[in-house]
């Protein structure tokens, strides 16, 4: 079967940096998604990896290891805003979104 | 810029009775789907469709029914409730050339 892991809650502190880690068996790989979703609000999309490797978008980094079925979300000078769930999805061999559960990220100050 | 358009935000609905849930886009994505997301489970696909006239089943698509008649619009029936149906929906289109997927706010449905 199909499956992603992550982490179901961490804890981190303002202006630190914290790793989401998530692992997939999939059947088949056509790019791996990070989404954002505040507590109540629709997820939105945070960054994309489908080759190897790292992906830097300001404070927020994505990196991607096809081989071990393994991708991070690094996330750098930690504010309170940051505060939501991260989602980690995989598409498949059929271009279809597998999802992770989600991973609740609690920043205090 | 409206993106993708949901309705009813909320809805308390009797089990047995018929519901739609609406959405709408205007973004021109040939690609729709709709989710529901649970409490401790990720998003789980029920329905999709790649394009205006075609639809395909997801991982959890008993109980439910769609209908694709045109590009903007995508609405999810539920053709008799039941208390498991009880869920936040969200509706989702997607972009041909990334894949990104942009979701409405989602639509809160309690079947007693």
């Amino acid at each position: 079967g199909q499956n992603i892991d992550q982490p179901t809650e961490m804890t981190a502190t303002e202006g630190a940096i914290v790793q989401i880690n998530c692992t997939y068996q999939t059947s088949g790989f056509n790019g791996l998604f990070w989404y954002q979703q505040h507590a109540g609000e629709a997820p939105t999309f945070l960054s994309y990896n489908v080759l190897d490797g790292l992906e830097e978008k300001g404070r927020f980094s994505s990196f991607l290891s096809r081989s071990k079925g393994y991708s991070y979300l690094l996330l750098k000078e930690l504010q309170m805003k940051d505060s939501a769930s991260y989602l980690c999805a995989v598409r498949d061999s059929n271009y279809q979104l597998i999802w992770g559960a989600g991973t609740k990220l609690i920043i205090k100050p | 810029i409206a993106g993708i358009t949901q309705a009813p935000t909320s809805q308390i609905l009797a089990a047995g009775r018929r519901m739609t849930l609406r959405c709408t886009q205007d973004m021109r994505h040939n690609a729709m789907y709709w989710y529901r997301q649970d409490l401790g489970l990720g998003l789980r696909l029920i329905h999709y469709s790649n394009t205006a006239g075609t639809t395909g089943k997801g991982e959890v698509p008993d109980g439910y029914s769609v209908s694709r008649a045109n590009t903007d619009d995508f609405p999810l029936t539920l053709a008799s409730a039941v208390p498991s149906q009880t869920s936040v929906y969200f509706c989702a289109s997607s972009d041909r050339a990334t894949g990104e997927l942009f979701f409405g706010e989602g639509s809160r449905l309690t079947v007693l």
